[in-house]
């Protein structure tokens, strides 16, 4: 049951530098998410995928861009990483554009940015 | 527009005590609820979800939680907490007839002391 994984766990950049955060999922859901967490503030959207083929804006998007590479998968990059990008990112999913039911999330990229 | 507070940022108690985090929640047309918990270094599980019906629902690990419409709240409760209950908290509202894509609270920090 491996449901959403996200690849790297833990990464460190300097300023300036580019990563790419990857994100799948195996449970044939065709909505997926971005988010960032950081402490006190909860859970912020930074871009989402309603389906496959489609990517919105969510709360933060600046200093990011996303692709929805197929209906697995979804990644998120950063162009030219900045300190303020520093946090913990997550990706989750849900089955449809629904606003009933719940989102299934992956354990978490660390990144810190120097 | 949909939004979540939760009321206390950390909430400290002895284990084997009851404990509550409280949740209040703002919209202006029918929501869902959902409560996460987060264990260290991984990502939010689905602790309970209010959808329709009863307002008293149960989830996992013994944690409630009661929807309060004329109140907009949903406190999380639990009448024992065992150590292994410290965690963040995470409620969260969607609703129908607005964005399906759910808010999140801020967190809450259950620490259980032996």
């Amino acid at each position: 049951n491996a449901g959403v994984t996200q690849t790297p766990k833990f990464q460190v950049l300097k300023t300036g530098q580019s990563m790419t955060l990857q994100c799948a999922q195996d449970m044939n859901h065709n909505s997926m998410y971005w988010y960032r967490q950081d402490p006190g503030m909860g859970l912020r959207l930074i871009y989402y995928s309603a389906s496959e083929g489609t990517t919105d804006k969510g709360e933060v998007p600046n200093g990011y861009n996303v692709s929805r590479l197929n209906k697995r998968e979804f990644s998120l990059r950063l162009e030219s990483a900045a300190p303020s990008q520093t946090s913990v990112y997550f990706c989750a999913s849900t089955q449809d554009r629904v606003p009933n039911q719940p989102q299934h999330f992956g354990d978490g990229t660390r990144l810190s940015i120097l | 527009a949909q939004s979540v507070t939760q009321l206390d940022s950390q909430v400290p108690v002895f284990e084997e005590a009851p404990v509550e985090l409280r949740c209040n929640y703002s919209s202006s047309v029918s929501v869902y609820l959902f409560w996460y918990v987060q264990y260290p270094n991984q990502g939010l599980q689905l602790l309970l979800k209010y959808l329709s019906g009863s307002t008293l629902v149960k989830g996992i690990n013994g944690f409630e939680a009661e929807f309060n419409k004329s109140q907009t709240s949903f406190h999380l409760r639990k009448p024992s907490v065992h150590i292994s209950d410290t965690a963040e908290y995470f409620c969260a509202v969607s609703s129908l007839g607005g964005s399906y894509i759910p808010t999140f609270g801020r967190g809450t920090s259950l620490i259980v002391h032996p």
